[in-house]
């Protein structure tokens, strides 16, 4: 039985561009929550989705988006990626929006 | 805003020692979990607390829920290397409100 599995798993990108990051939820899981998670700090709720809809968001600007699959999958994208934006980017899968978290081992990006 | 603050922000014994940590809020929430971090790997779920008051153990771990579900605690009996990691509390004040993150406790075991 599969996990959360994030893709990829390191990348480097220069200011100003945009990245997409993956990420497949853990099988029977229906909604995925993102996290930044900067080096030394707790994870920072970014949005979480739920049946193809955003349904929370954190303190993130709109340079933040996402996108959720009819499978259940999910896309975090940032445009015009800023110094800051360097951090382990985390996803968590759940049943249901109250279900208990089973996060991924993360997206490292480091923005040059 | 919710906030949860943990401490001590880090901490460093020697294999065997008791150890306790603490995650406060001034907010109430309906559950407050303790996740476990490795350098390079996400959180992983350890406990899940619900009930003001509750007392949950896991082997060596023992977790406790405040009466008034603003705080909890993280106690760790005879410490082993195996414990070090990040040391995570979080929690939503509904069932499905977002789950936020407290800052973590660094916890260092030495052999």
């Amino acid at each position: 039985d599969a996990g959360v599995t994030q893709s990829p798993t390191h990348l480097i990108k220069t200011r100003g561009q945009q990245v997409t990051l993956r990420c497949s939820p853990k099988s029977g899981h229906d909604t995925v929550s993102w996290y930044q998670q900067a080096l030394g700090q707790g994870p920072q709720f970014i949005f979480q989705y739920y049946e193809e809809e955003e349904r929370q968001r954190g303190n993130f600007p709109d340079r933040f988006s996402g996108h959720q699959f009819p499978n259940y999958s999910s896309e975090l994208n940032v445009n015009a990626l800023l110094l800051g934006d360097s951090a382990l980017y985390l996803c968590a899968s759940s049943l249901g929006q109250g279900g208990s978290y089973t996060f991924g081992s993360g997206t490292r990006l480091t923005v040059v | 805003t919710q906030l949860l603050e943990q401490s001590p922000q880090f901490l460093s014994i020697q294999e065997g020692e008791n150890l306790t940590v603490y995650c406060n809020s001034s907010s109430v929430f309906s559950s407050l979990q303790w996740y476990r971090q490795e350098p390079g790997e996400g959180p992983v779920l350890l406990v899940t607390v619900v009930t003001g008051g509750e007392v949950k153990k896991l082997k060596r771990l023992t977790f406790q829920f405040g009466d008034a579900r603003k705080d909890s605690s993280l106690h760790i009996t005879a410490a082993q290397p195996g414990d070090t990691g990040l040391y995570l509390c979080a929690g939503g004040e509904t069932s499905y409100d977002k789950v936020i993150f407290g800052p973590g406790t660094s916890l260092s075991v030495i052999p």
